[in-house]
């Protein structure tokens, strides 16, 4: 159980375009999601949190205009990077907290994204 | 702000070894504290969860203890395998804001044979 699952697992794409990245808790109900960048060998940064049904709620120093967030129903949240750069090139990671659970969060197996 | 570190930074062990990671958090006012395994290019697996009112949690070889006074929790893997080769990641949510966690810096192992 408790199964979170990200598509595409890898993008590539050119500077200037803008990707979508999707976030589904396949087994459960997720009230609250949330996306994380990772740069090379570093730790995970809270990017936003992302509630049902409601705007996202953004770390400070994160745009808002450029990570838009969508989270249309209890199970998927799509983070879309617009217009693209190669310093947006990074691991992002999504995660799933149960709406029955005690806040522990599931996370999904990443997306490589490369800005060419 | 919290912040949480984690030593040391990277770890070489024998296979077979006993080995203890340590992870360290400014803010002892913690709902609760996560460890997780990182395989290269790879998402979070959880490996333990540990409530604030708890001091230990233990998984298979796996023991995790808190000490939230001092700001401290320590992940102690026994009989190390090569299969434990990966980064280890401590994560800590704090009381007022028990949804957001917060990632420690990571401890790199690697169990040769």
């Amino acid at each position: 159980g408790a199964v979170v699952s990200q598509h595409p697992s890898w993008v590539i794409c050119k500077s200037g375009t803008s990707v979508k990245i999707e976030c589904r808790s396949l087994d459960f109900q997720a009230t609250t999601m949330f996306w994380y960048r990772q740069f090379p060998k570093q730790s995970l940064m809270l990017m936003a949190t992302s509630n049902e049904g409601s705007k996202a709620t953004y770390e400070q120093g994160v745009e808002k205009d450029k990570f838009l967030i969508n989270h249309a129903s209890l199970t998927l949240s799509t983070l879309t990077v617009t217009s693209a750069h190669p310093e947006d090139s990074s691991f992002y990671i999504c995660s799933a907290r149960d709406r029955q659970g005690i806040y522990e969060q599931y996370f999904g197996p990443g997306t490589r994204l490369t800005v060419t | 702000k919290q912040e949480v570190t984690q030593i040391p930074a990277a770890l070489s062990v024998p296979e077979g070894e006993n080995l203890v990671l340590n992870c360290s958090f400014t803010d002892s006012a913690i709902y609760n504290l996560q460890w997780f395994r990182q395989d290269p290019g790879k998402g979070l697996t959880s490996l333990l969860l540990i409530q604030s009112s708890q001091r230990e949690q233990t998984s298979g070889r796996l023991n995790a203890s808190l000490d939230k006074s001092s700001g401290r929790s320590t992940l102690y893997i026994a009989a190390s395998q090569p299969g434990d080769s990966a980064t280890y990641l401590c994560a800590v949510s704090l009381a007022y804001a028990a949804s957001k966690l917060t990632f420690g810096t990571g401890t790199r192992l690697q169990v040769t044979l």
